[in-house]
């Protein structure tokens, strides 16, 4: 059962364009969403984190928009850099991360010069 | 502050095979996790460690692998005997406490002929 969805797999747009990355889920109870980005030979870095208690987080360029009744969520990248490229997940948890975290299977961002 | 290191980072295994591999978490972070990531399964947890403690045993990874947190500034993870399904990148990350805010080490790609 895949508790955490992301699309689209894969995304490519044009340098300084807005990316926007999709994830919904299935576990009503989840309440604590980390977005981790990982670069090719690295391990996942968390990026940006959100409460299921807000509808919005900004951290930069980054910004989360979560809505609740429909159990779904987004990140936005705006003005998109070649640096951006790399594949990010969506990540839930129950009880603020103090329970097991659920990954999905990640969407991989391009950014074209 | 030094982040989480992983050695080697590159293994490479005959079937039946036993390896270990080493994780040094970030000094001061309590809490120790093993994850496995493939293209096919994504990020599975396989231990999860409080203050040496073992929290999660990854269920379905119980038979052929172990972790084990020697002091609370390194851990191994032996895998015994190896298959070639265990061809994976096995990932080391840590936090000050639970699943929220994990810091990844770089991994250790590990191949099975």
């Amino acid at each position: 059962q895949q508790q955490v969805r992301q699309s689209p797999q894969s995304l490519t747009v044009w340098e300084g364009e807005t990316a926007i990355l999709n994830c919904s889920y299935e576990n009503s109870a989840f309440d604590y969403f980390p977005w981790y980005q990982q670069f090719p030979g690295e391990g996942p870095a968390l990026l940006i984190s959100i409460l299921s208690v807000s509808d919005k987080k900004e951290d930069g360029r980054f910004t989360i928009f979560f809505n609740k009744r429909e159990k779904k969520l987004s990140l936005h990248i705006a003005d998109s850099q070649p640096g951006d490229s790399a594949t990010y997940f969506c990540a839930a948890s129950v009880n603020y991360g103090n329970e097991k975290i659920t990954f999905g299977a990640g969407t991989k961002l391009t950014i074209k010069p | 502050d030094a982040g989480v290191t992983q050695t080697p980072r590159h293994e490479v295994a005959e079937k039946g095979q036993t390896i270990i591999l080493k994780c040094e978490p970030v000094s001061g972070h309590n809490d120790l996790f093993w994850y496995r990531q493939t293209k096919i399964q994504g990020l599975e947890l396989l231990s999860y460690f409080r203050s040496k403690s073992l929290m999660e045993d990854g269920g379905a990874f119980k038979d052929r692998f172990k972790a084990e947190m020697l002091n609370s500034s390194f851990s191994t993870l032996k895998i015994q005997p190896t298959e070639p399904k265990d061809s994976a990148v096995y990932l080391c990350a840590s936090s000050r406490d639970g699943y929220a805010e994990q810091f990844f080490g770089p991994g250790t790609r590990l191949t099975v002929l």
